[in-house]
């Protein structure tokens, strides 16, 4: 499975957008992008994923550009609940592999 | 549906103890994982199995033992517990097709 790059931590304005980066440059044409949160010590949550076309549910949208080697996940208004730890991974489908995590970016919302 | 089931929640050892700690999934998953968390870190993968009878190592494997009992059952055993095992273990289940991974809540584990 492909590495991912992501900033250590990011800060956002509550009300505002959390644009939340993501490079994944040697990803294959076979991997998904997945984004996950983890609040204090909980299990991490799944949030959306995608393959190529952009991504969109109730919790986040999903930028994925068009060659692929990066993503963007967007919260389009960030609240103090959404500050947690994100982390991005690339998942090949139909089998089963090692799902590694990086260390995620700490996003701290602030009033 | 009760998702992924970890069982103790906490734990403290001594060390050179043993113990086993345990994760059950009802979601017909076929694949299971067992990661662990230090303080302030990312997860690591020490353990996963891709289907029912077979496990494979990830990337911090020494001083953990896999079995998959079954499809729902993915236990993982400490047999000479050390301090530098204290942290957070997680088990997460998935299948083998477009889906994300459905993670436990985790057990609290320290060694003394």
């Amino acid at each position: 499975d492909a590495k991912t790059t992501q900033p250590t931590s990011m800060d956002c304005a509550e009300g505002r957008a959390a644009n939340l980066p993501c490079n994944h440059s040697t990803i294959s044409g076979n991997e998904y992008v997945y984004w996950y949160r983890q609040i204090h010590s909980q299990g991490p949550q799944y949030i959306i994923h995608g393959l190529k076309n952009n991504e969109t549910n109730e919790m986040a949208s999903l930028i994925i550009t068009e060659d692929r080697k990066s993503s963007t996940l967007i919260l389009p208004h960030a609240t103090l609940r959404d500050t947690a730890v994100y982390y991005c991974i690339v998942r090949v489908t139909g089998t089963a592999s090692k799902l590694t995590f990086g260390t995620g970016t700490r996003l701290q919302v602030t009033l | 549906n009760a998702g992924v089931t970890q069982t103790p929640k906490f734990q403290v050892l001594k060390t050179g103890q043993s113990m086993t700690l345990q994760c059950a999934q009802d979601m017909n998953h076929n694949s299971m994982y067992w990661y662990r968390q230090d303080p302030g870190m990312g997860l690591r993968l020490i353990y996963y199995s891709a289907s029912e009878g077979t496990t494979d190592k990830g990337e911090v494997p020494n001083g953990y033992n896999v079995s998959r009992l079954n499809k729902r059952e993915f236990s993982l055993r400490l047999e000479s517990a050390a301090p530098s095992q204290t942290s957070v273990y997680f088990c997460a289940s998935t299948s083998l097709l477009d889906s994300p991974l459905h993670f436990g809540n985790g057990t609290r584990l320290t060694v003394t």
